[in-house]
């Protein structure tokens, strides 16, 4: 089945211990990029990526870092996450070209 | 002022009744995407639009370049298309809409 995989699902952390949200694809797709979901402040872009090896800014990118090493994985890295950064967290991918994105099933991170 | 903008912010219909919600734009853009998200918090996209007209089953959604504006129409409504509903704009650096919250009654 084509699917975008984050894990995990769901984390409770508490500030400054460093954590990886991961995000693996199996559709070869080229784009993949992350975002956040905030009440009141709906998605917004943290970070995406063109290729391998190719990654861009989004919106709100401070306190977040990201790899892309293989086509198919696109971690999310907090190095030291604060509790602002408790949010609800999607990856999604897409292939090249006027295609739309497929989404993961989110990861609900709460930093206390 | 938000780049996209939706209205209603929240929608409440009757089982087979024809909605539309409207996407107003003001950047340039190479894509314009139609985006579901249930009460569980999946996220499905719908349609991705650079001109004219896409349908898919009940769900038509239009777009004027022009005007910078899309819709999203759903024919004949059912409870099951009760979610929240975002326009989003762009491609790699997407923005979002605040999202339209439909409620669908039997």
């Amino acid at each position: 089945e084509a699917q975008v995989t984050q894990n995990p699902r769901y984390l409770i952390t508490v500030t400054g211990k460093k954590l990886t949200v991961t995000c693996s694809q199996n559709m070869n797709h080229e784009y993949m990029s992350w975002y956040r979901q905030d009440p009141g402040l709906g998605l917004r872009q943290i970070y995406y990526s063109m290729n391998v090896e190719v990654t861009d800014k989004g919106d709100v990118p401070e306190g977040y870092k990201v790899s892309r090493k293989e086509k198919r994985n696109f971690p999310l890295i907090l190095e030291s996450p604060s509790p602002n950064q408790t949010s609800l967290y999607f990856c999604a991918s897409s292939r090249e070209g006027n295609y739309g994105y497929t989404f993961g099933s989110g990861t609900r991170l709460t930093v206390v | 002022k938000n780049e996209v903008e939706q209205s209603p912010q929240n929608l409440t219909a009757q089982e087979g009744e024809f909605i539309t919600i409207n996407c107003s734009y003001s950047v340039g853009i190479s894509a314009l995407h139609w985006l579901q998200q249930h009460p569980g918090g999946g996220i499905v996209s719908l349609f991705m639009l650079s001109s004219g007209k896409k349908k898919h089953g009940r769900l038509i959604a239009t777009i004027n370049i022009q005007e910078k504006h899309s819709s999203l129409h759903i024919t004949a409504s059912h409870p099951r298309d009760s979610a929240v509903y975002i326009c989003a704009v762009g491609w790699n650096d997407m923005r979002f809409g605040a999202g339209t919250r439909l409620t669908v009654k039997p």
